[in-house]
């Protein structure tokens, strides 16, 4: 089955400055690859994600890259704020048929101000 | 909408008693999955339904566990008897037909077995 893995474990950054998160999968048949937030005390949240017909997705602050070759992609957040702080979970599914989402670790992501 | 709902949010419970979770998933939504959220494990998907009906329950972790889903809007994720390395939080999460991975999150259950 597929196996998701997901770096750093934790990432500390000042206000203003960009934060990355790399995630890399195993089962080359994944095409879809969402990003979900989640706050202390709440349920995860879809972000943004990315198929595999695409090479890069933007929205707003985030973008999403995807090297297919590689097998990894990556979250990018631009000018960090406080409520940007949260764990963030990269997951990997095939969008055809009854495949679900398989989840990476998660990275904790603290923000100062 | 009101999003997922789950019940309890907290649980605090003894070895060896029964524990019933509730999920009440979004109105028109088919999908619904159970996962259990441990700092060792992350997020593991239990099991999860659609249109009422069990699909896939490989990961369920022993007989222990047993979830049901008796409407399409209502399920339970039962643990009879409950064990301290049950503790976590348990999350539901349903989605639509149109896309089962676009998954939306309740706040979850934290489950503590002593």
């Amino acid at each position: 089955g597929e196996n998701v893995e997901q770096h750093p474990s934790t990432l500390s950054v000042q206000e203003g400055d960009s934060a990355v998160i790399k995630c890399t999968y195993s089962d080359s048949a994944s095409n879809y690859f969402p990003w979900y937030k989640q706050e202390l005390g709440k349920g995860p949240q879809l972000i943004i994600d990315i198929r595999s017909n695409v090479g890069e997705k933007k929205d707003q602050r985030i973008a999403v890259t995807l090297n297919k070759t590689a097998k990894h992609f990556s979250l990018h957040i631009t000018e960090t704020q406080p409520e940007d702080s949260a764990v963030y979970f990269c997951a990997a599914s095939i969008m055809e048929g009854y495949s679900t989402l398989t989840f990476g670790k998660g990275t904790m992501l603290l923000v100062s101000p | 909408d009101a999003g997922v709902i789950q019940s309890p949010r907290h649980e605090v419970t003894e070895m060896g008693q029964e524990v019933t979770l509730r999920c009440k998933p979004i109105s028109g939504h088919d999908y619904l999955f159970w996962y259990r959220q441990t700092m060792m494990r992350g997020l593991e998907l239990l099991i999860y339904f659609n249109n009422n009906v069990p699909i896939d329950d490989s990961g369920m972790p022993e007989d222990r566990f047993s979830a049901k889903m008796p409407n399409a809007s209502f399920s339970t994720l039962k643990i009879q008897p409950s064990e301290p390395r049950d503790s976590a939080v348990y999350f539901c999460a349903s989605s639509s037909d149109r896309d089962l991975r676009e998954q939306y999150f309740g706040p979850g259950t934290r489950l503590t077995v002593t």
